[in-house]
């Protein structure tokens, strides 16, 4: 079974500050994928990134830079100096081919940024 | 706009009554799920649709909720007899091709409320 954990119920940080959403995975199909997902307040998903299995380089886009690591089965996501905007509920996901892609999520990080 | 649309967004209903919600997929996308999400939580997967083929669908899709996506283009989801534990946000999404290399898009949802 794929399972996807979020432990982080809650993050809340000044402004401009880095922060990091932890993301653990379980699964025991070789080929899988993980996302994530931004949710603002307006509630609609944003996609944010994803990440096959064999690919383990970790990747950065402007403020935001995820990192991969198969021998932790960790997908954790940082956003540099943080900014206001950033408030929202983060999901981290998994899927894999015999599931037809079903996304399976994790609880969410509702990370909150404070002037 | 080409995003995923659903309507409507807002259903308050007494319980007991049927409920249509419809998605109306990017329109090339072949692939069309449905998700639920409850406040607090990530997404939970309903079922999965190819083209017109229902594919999958959850355990979590009693005998009341039947999904439908006619000549594989916009889908609908009814729930019939409705309860108060059946009160969420119903999330649709769409991909091309195989939705685990390419990003699931989502809609706004449609936010039940079962008084």
């Amino acid at each position: 079974a794929q399972k996807v954990t979020q432990a982080q119920t809650e993050i809340s940080v000044v402004e401009k500050e880095d922060v990091t959403l932890d993301c653990v995975y379980e699964t025991r199909d070789t080929t899988y994928y993980l996302f994530w997902y931004k949710q603002p307040p307006s509630g609609e998903l944003v996609f944010l990134i994803r990440r096959n299995s064999f690919d383990e380089q970790n990747e950065i886009s402007g403020r935001y830079s995820w990192n991969f690591q198969k021998s932790t089965s960790s997908f954790n996501f940082t956003i540099t100096a943080s900014q206001v905007v950033d408030s929202a509920v983060y999901f981290c996901a998994l899927s894999v081919p015999d599931s037809n892609y079903q996304l399976i999520w994790g609880a969410g990080t509702k990370l909150i940024i404070k002037p | 706009d080409t995003g995923v649309s659903q309507n409507p967004r807002h259903k308050i209903t007494k319980r007991g009554q049927n409920v249509t919600f419809r998605c109306d997929p990017i329109s090339e996308h072949n692939r069309l799920y449905w998700y639920r999400q409850t406040l607090g939580q990530g997404p939970e997967f309903l079922t999965y649709f190819q083209n017109e083929a229902q594919l999958e669908k959850s355990r979590l899709l009693s005998d009341r909720f039947s999904a439908e996506r006619p000549k594989g283009s916009f889908s609908t989801l009814e729930i019939q007899r409705t309860e108060q534990g059946d009160s969420a946000m119903y999330l649709c999404a769409s991909s091309d091709g195989q939705g685990a290399i390419n990003e699931q898009f989502f809609g706004p949802g449609t936010r039940l409320t079962v008084l």
